[in-house]
C-alpha cells in the first residue's frame, strides 16, 4: 500500500531562518506531488505541484521553493522566513490524471516567531 | 476557472441529529468533486468523490453527498451524528486546466457536535 511521510511534525524558527519540510512517498511511483498551506479560516492554499524529477510548478509568488530531487521526494524550502509564513504544510500526491483524488500526509505545523 | 464554495464556516448539531454540509460549484467542466475531513493537527482524510457515476455518492462513516447539477451544490449529509464526525470537512473540485491536477478547496466547515 501506499504511504506518505512528512517531517519535521512541528518546527518554531526565528525570522529570517532558512526552512526545509520534506516529504516522501512510498508504494508508488512517478507520482503527481503538492504542497498545500493552510492558515486559520482560509482553507488550503496550493503552493507548488511537480509532476516529474526536476519538474516544479509554482502557484503563489512568495520566498518559497520547492524541489524534486528523487521522484518519490518533495521538499518544500525557504533560504529566510517572513512572520507570515507561518501555518500548517500539507504535502499529498496522486496517481495524476483528472479527476485523481489526492491523499495527504499528516502536515508540519511552522511558527515563525 | 473552477472553484468551490462552502456555505457556513461552523455548524452545530446535536449528538443523534442530522448533519447537513453545504457545498457549491463553479466549473466550465464537468466536474470531479471530493470532500475531505480533517481532524485537529492532521492531515485531510478522503471522505467521498463524485466521478459522474452516480448522482448519490456514499463515501465512509456514514456520509454521503448528492450531486445536483441544477443547483451546482454537492451538499454532504449523515443522517445521524456522532462526537467522533466533530472535525473539519472541506469540499474540493478538480482543476482540470492545470497539467498538475490539483485539487482546489473551499475554506472548510467546522463541525461541532453537542451530546
Amino acid at each position: 500500500s501506499q504511504t506518505i511521510h512528512q517531517w519535521p511534525a512541528t518546527l518554531v524558527q526565528p525570522v529570517g531562518s532558512p526552512l526545509s519540510l520534506e516529504c516522501t512517498v512510498e508504494g508508488t511511483s512517478n507520482p503527481n506531488l503538492y504542497w498545500y498551506r493552510q492558515a486559520a479560516g482560509r482553507g488550503l492554499q496550493l503552493l507548488f505541484y511537480s509532476v516529474g524529477i526536476g519538474q516544479i510548478s509554482s502557484e503563489v509568488p512568495q520566498n518559497l521553493s520547492a524541489s524534486r530531487p528523487q521522484d518519490r521526494q518533495f521538499i518544500l524550502s525557504s533560504k529566510k522566513l517572513l512572520l507570515s509564513d507561518s501555518g500548517f504544510y500539507l504535502c499529498a500526491w496522486s496517481s495524476g490524471g483528472w479527476g485523481r483524488e489526492l491523499f495527504f500526509g499528516e502536515g508540519s505545523r511552522l511558527t515563525v516567531l | 476557472a473552477q472553484s468551490v464554495t462552502q456555505l457556513g464556516s461552523h455548524v452545530s448539531v446535536s449528538e443523534g441529529a442530522l448533519v447537513l454540509l453545504r457545498c457549491n460549484y463553479s466549473s466550465s467542466v464537468p466536474p470531479y468533486l471530493f470532500w475531505y475531513v480533517q481532524y485537529p493537527n492532521q492531515g485531510l482524510q478522503l471522505l467521498l468523490k463524485y466521478t459522474s457515476a452516480a448522482t448519490l455518492v456514499k463515501g465512509i462513516n456514514g456520509f454521503e453527498a448528492e450531486f445536483k447539477k441544477s443547483e451546482t451544490s454537492f451538499h454532504l449529509t449523515k443522517p445521524s451524528a456522532h462526537m467522533s464526525d466533530a472535525a473539519e470537512y472541506f469540499c474540493a473540485v478538480s482543476d482540470g486546466n492545470q497539467a498538475g491536477t490539483a485539487l482546489i478547496f473551499g475554506k472548510g466547515t467546522t463541525l461541532s457536535v453537542s451530546s
